[in-house]
């Protein structure tokens, strides 16, 4: 069964310095693969989302994600943080045998300090 | 156009109670699927269901759990006799169509504490 590990539980960056969240996932075939975020008091929102192609994908608010299969990595970044990105961050894929039925890592905290 | 709107947000039951956790999916989507995330856990599937219909639930234990999603009205996930092991987050989601993951719109979730 496929799987997916966030290393990090909670990072703590300051305002306006980059950003990278680490994702690594199991999967025998090419994995469907995304990045969702959640505020507190909110729903799992999409930031973007990588089936094929170009490995380098953009998302909303100003995050990327670049797929590397060597590395079985799927790492969320962006160049410059802001205070309203504080929340959780979810990567997740697709199980192989549906298209709908997601796995989700267990989440990395993100805190931004002023 | 409100979001996928869930309720209660947080439920605290003794154990061998039951638990009603509601969804109701965002206007217009009649694809329902419902997600725990125990704690130190990521969030898993349990059951995809469309309107009076269960179409996967095979991410459901085989007992005390069960789901509807009626032709009028919000999606019911049900937990008999609760146990602590039962304490999670649940997450709904809801899709117009029965198209990809990435179609799917979440909910806040329930925060179900069993005492």
């Amino acid at each position: 069964a496929q799987s997916v590990t966030q290393p990090d539980i909670h990072i703590t960056v300051s305002e306006g310095a980059s950003l990278e969240l680490r994702c690594n996932y199991s999967y025998g075939a090419t994995p469907y693969l995304f990045w969702y975020v959640q505020s507190p008091g909110q729903g799992l929102q999409l930031l973007l989302k990588y089936f094929s192609g170009d490995t380098l994908v953009q998302g909303i608010k100003g995050f990327e994600a670049e797929f590397k299969r060597s590395q079985s990595s799927f790492n969320l970044r962006k160049p410059s943080v802001h205070w309203s990105d504080a929340a959780e961050y979810f990567c997740a894929v697709v199980d192989g045998g549906s298209n709908y039925k997601l796995t989700f890592g267990k989440g990395t905290l993100l805190t931004v300090n002023p | 156009n409100a979001g996928v709107m869930q309720n209660p947000r947080h439920l605290v039951r003794r154990r061998g109670q039951e638990a009603r956790l509601r969804c109701s999916p965002m206007k217009g989507h009649s694809h329902v699927y419902w997600y725990r995330q125990l704690p130190e856990e990521g969030l898993k599937f349990m059951v995809y269901l469309q309107k009076e219909n269960i179409i996967d639930e095979s991410g459901m234990p085989k007992e005390r759990f069960s789901a509807e999603f009626p032709k009028e009205g919000p999606s019911i996930l049900r937990i008999q006799q609760v146990v602590r092991g039962d304490s999670a987050a649940y997450f709904c989601a809801s899709s117009s169509t029965s198209g990809g993951a990435w179609e799917q719109y979440f909910g806040p979730g329930t925060r179900l504490t069993v005492t």
